[in-house]
């Protein structure tokens, strides 16, 4: 069965170390996103790909960034990760067109930063 | 500026009561509003869309322009019906609100 997975499930990191967020989807889908989701925020735009080698800024992408090099992965990386970085991660992907808004999520990952 | 507002954070209901949880938004363009909805333990996932016009588990939405409301009720909530919330807008992109948590207890 298709599906969209993420990797790892946990992670703890120190402040100021470089972490990469793996999410893979098998659905073949254009459209890919990556949320944080907070107490009190709820769900936040990070980043987001249309396809390959397109990337586009959500509305908190400070401290991150994304490469789209094929269809199937849209990995995330902290450059230097912050403390205000702790949260929970969601991989997000969708079709092209009339269905593009109905996302399927990967399941997370909790990101610790100490 | 696209918003999504979700005023409660915590809804607690008894079984069987109804539920209204509430949506408004901020869009200056031609509204497309969604329903996500996270069980425990469960993924993100589409509960419904405003342009179906569908009731799914028993949770209807109904778009209101002149209040830019898209509330979701359910007549009668059931216990397996406590999850998070989370009302979206399209625009280019989904934007979601904060999320209300619905616990319905028995």
């Amino acid at each position: 069965d298709a599906e969209i997975t993420q990797s790892p499930r946990h992670k703890i990191t120190e402040t100021g170390r470089q972490v990469t967020l793996a999410c893979h989807q098998t659905w073949n889908h254009n459209n890919m996103f990556w949320y944080r989701q907070d107490l009190g925020h709820g769900l936040r735009l990070i980043h987001y790909s249309y396809g390959v080698q397109d990337t586009n800024k959500g509305e908190v992408s400070d401290g991150y960034s994304v490469s789209r090099s094929n269809t199937e992965d849209l990995p995330l990386t902290l450059e230097s990760a912050a403390s205000s970085q702790t949260s929970v991660y969601f991989c997000a992907s969708s079709e092209s067109g009339g269905n593009a808004e109905k996302l399927f999520f990967g399941s997370g990952t909790q990101l610790s930063v100490l | 500026a696209q918003r999504v507002t979700q005023p409660e954070k915590l809804l607690s209901v008894f079984k069987g009561a109804p539920v209204e949880l509430k949506c408004n938004y901020s869009y200056s363009g031609s509204p497309e509003l969604f329903w996500y909805v996270q069980y425990s333990r469960q993924r993100l996932q589409l509960l419904l869309r405003h342009i179906s016009r569908e009731s799914i588990k028993g949770f209807t939405a109904d778009l209101n322009k002149g209040e830019t409301s898209f509330h979701l009720k359910k007549p009668f909530a059931q216990e397996e019906d406590s999850a998070m919330y989370y009302c979206a807008l399209n625009t280019d992109k989904l934007i979601f609100g904060t999320g209300t948590r619905l616990q319905v207890f028995p």
